[in-house]
């Protein structure tokens, strides 16, 4: 069955970094998706990408974050200059036409310090 | 506004009770509500959608818009069911999938004791 596919599954990284994290969608799906869940708090969407362009944003989504779609198949968040406060779990989804089902990847920790 | 309460954050059943999960949602369109499900270590995965009226597991989901409500049920809780469970809502339509967003509850971790 196909998956959605997050790598790496944890990052620790110095405030201030780069960090980009990666996800390779369900491979004849349209819409991708970011979401992150801080530790105890509810998953919160960020961002959703579709035919090469943001969608939607969510205001969490400043201009620290970018997306990308380099290639066919990969779709990166990228956060620019990382806080404490982007420490989460960041998950990927992509979904197909019609939008029946959101299909999510296992999620990456990302750790701030 | 998009808003999904999930009034509980722990439930706590024994095996073979009945179990009901809260939901309740805000939104002034027409909304799509899912119960999204992660057993321990493992990823979100959808559990059921209300618009296609089907049995999952056992559970079912009735969606009332009087209430505003997308409670999830199971006549028997099953050991198996134990996992961390969520409510999410969508709009409907729109071009670019903006509307496909999912809002999530902050969700209801279950517990089916032996």
């Amino acid at each position: 069955e196909p998956e959605v596919t997050q790598t790496p599954s944890h990052q620790v990284t110095q405030m201030g970094q780069e960090v980009i994290l990666r996800c390779v969608p369900i491979s004849n799906h349209l819409y991708f998706y970011w979401y992150r869940q801080i530790l105890g708090q509810k998953v919160e969407f960020l961002v959703s990408f579709y035919n090469n362009e943001i969608s939607e944003k969510s205001e969490i989504f400043d201009d620290q974050f970018s997306v990308e779609r380099p290639d066919g198949s990969n779709f990166t968040l990228k956060i620019r200059s990382t806080k404490l406060e982007d420490s989460a779990m960041y998950f990927c989804a992509s979904a197909g036409q019609g939008f029946t089902e959101a299909f999510f990847g296992q999620g990456t920790r990302l750790t701030v310090v | 506004a998009q808003r999904v309460t999930q009034p509980e954050k722990l439930l706590s059943v024994f095996k073979g009770a009945p179990v009901e999960l809260k939901c309740n949602y805000s939104y002034s369109g027409s909304p799509e509500l899912f119960w999204y499900v992660q057993y321990s270590r493992q990823r979100l995965q959808l559990l059921l959608r209300h618009i296609s009226r089907e049995s999952i597991k056992g559970f079912t989901a009735d969606l009332n818009k009087g209430e505003t409500s997308f409670h999830l049920k199971k006549p028997f809780a099953q050991e198996e069911d134990s996992a961390m469970y969520y409510c999410a809502l969508s709009g409907r339509g729109g071009s670019g999938g903006s509307n496909y967003k999912l809002t999530f509850g902050k969700g209801t971790l279950l517990t089916v004791n032996p």
